[in-house]
């Protein structure tokens, strides 16, 4: 697609509950990025996928967050038994190589409740 | 121990003013710096930077690198309300690894 795409756009859960978030990067980029951004933070890195290489996992907070990507297209972020500090705006970058600059999504913005 | 400060945090301005915002890094096999805007959630890509003193510059924004004082600088000259946003400085932290953002500089343009 022309850009990358996130969705949902906003997600209001309950405590407890698991939620899926999803990132569809620019066609033909290699490279996708999962950060998230607490209110008035800057950007902390999650995950991190490149082509068919093992993901680099070093930015998980805990085991409830995990995520997957095929390929080189679609990657999901889930986190499970959601918790109130797990609220935040989850953005989704990709880019055609790991030393290229980084195009966002527009983030998902969950509220743990 | 953050690796990446940008200060100052927040910073109020006239139009028509210009601004200086600081980026100061501490990595390991340096090889670029991004500087991003931010205005509601995603991102945008303003500049990247690998060559010590080679200005970069789009319309009113201009930006340098100092590989010996590991700093970088992004003035915006004449800013208008339009550059209200939060900007962000980032750099990978080890050669190729994933970027390390800062806190970002909070600019807010008043008429």
């Amino acid at each position: 697609g022309a850009g990358v795409s996130q969705s949902p756009s906003n997600k209001v859960t309950e405590k407890g509950k698991d939620v899926e978030l999803r990132c569809d990067p620019i066609s033909g980029h290699t490279a996708l990025y999962w950060y998230r951004q607490r209110l008035g933070q800057g950007l902390e890195f999650l995950i991190y996928f490149q082509g068919n290489s093992a993901p680099d996992k070093s930015g998980l907070p805990s085991d409830r967050f995990s995520a997957e990507r095929t390929g080189e297209s679609v990657s999901t972020l889930t986190i499970q038994r959601t918790q109130q500090e797990d609220s935040a705006v989850y953005l989704c970058a990709s880019s055609l190589h790991r030393l290229d600059g980084y195009t966002f999504g527009s983030g998902t913005r969950l509220t743990v409740v | 121990e953050d690796k990446v400060v940008q200060s100052p945090l927040s910073l109020v301005v006239h139009e028509g003013d210009t601004v200086t915002l600081n980026c100061s890094y501490e990595v390991t096999n340096f090889r670029s710096l991004l500087w991003y805007k931010q205005e509601k959630k995603a991102p945008t890509f303003l500049f990247m930077l690998t060559s010590s003193g080679i200005e970069k510059k789009s319309g009113r924004l201009s930006s340098i690198l100092d590989k010996k004082e590991l700093f970088s600088i992004l003035n915006i000259t004449a800013t208008q309300t339009g550059d209200s946003a939060v900007y962000l400085c980032a750099v990978p932290y080890s050669g190729n690894t994933p970027l390390v953002f800062g806190k970002g500089t909070r600019l807010s343009v008043i008429a």
